[in-house]
């Protein structure tokens, strides 16, 4: 059981834009940034989205994020085939004195 | 660049020990709190442990602690991770993350007989 809630799931055609929900608590994304990760499979993860909205150079901006009270969010515009990966999101939880990470979810371009 | 490179994975029985490094380049290594951070195959990412600049503060995630140990030289700009008691449980890529930058591309534990 993760301390951040994704869905295990989201999808899309090639174009579509997508939406992967994060959802946490107060001592967590009510509290500190977000950052996203991408992982294909085989592969280490990367860093796609920090603080909360912040791309890191050559993440293209079709990758866009933001955060509100307790929930964050991941979009992706313009999908393409390309995107089709694991994504996870994170933070710091003052609580808990460590990284809480989401599930992940898997997106599936159709 | 910033470039994170783990080594010192491996197979070891239950039981047994095992000392990951983590060299890092392209950034102000001993200026960055460092991250341990491991996946279980086919698993999602699991937090394991960080440590401050100076190495003065660590935690760990409960599942680890009292066996794991993390520390750094910043001299060497490179992080460690000394596993000892290790169980089945603990198989896992093992990466060496900055938290704002990037990741290692990760070594492999496996931990059985």
């Amino acid at each position: 059981q993760s301390v951040l809630t994704q869905p295990p799931s989201a999808s899309g055609t090639p174009g579509q834009r997508v939406t992967i929900s994060c959802s946490g608590s107060n001592s967590n994304i009510g509290a500190n940034n977000v950052n996203w990760f991408q992982q294909v499979p085989g592969a280490a993860p990367k860093l796609l989205i920090h603080s909360s909205n912040q791309r890191p150079s050559g993440v293209p901006d079709r990758f866009s994020g933001s955060r509100s009270g307790t929930s964050a969010s991941l979009a992706i515009s313009g999908l393409q085939s390309e995107d089709e990966a694991d994504y996870y999101c994170a933070a710091w939880d003052d609580t808990l004195r460590g990284l809480v990470f989401g599930g992940g979810t898997q997106l599936t371009v159709l | 660049e910033v470039q994170l490179v783990e080594s010192g994975g491996g197979l070891v029985q239950p039981g047994g020990s095992l000392r990951l490094s983590c060299a890092a380049s392209g950034f102000t290594f001993r200026s960055r709190w460092m991250h341990w951070v491991r996946q279980a195959p086919g698993k999602g990412l699991v937090w394991v442990s960080r440590i401050t600049e100076d190495g003065d503060i660590t935690s760990y995630a409960d599942s680890v602690k009292g066996r794991f140990t993390i520390s750094r030289d910043n001299a060497k700009n490179t992080l460690f991770l000394q596993m000892n008691s290790l169980r089945a449980e603990d198989t896992a890529v093992y990466y060496c993350v900055e938290w704002g930058l990037g990741w290692g591309q990760g070594t492999l534990v496996t931990v059985s007989t």
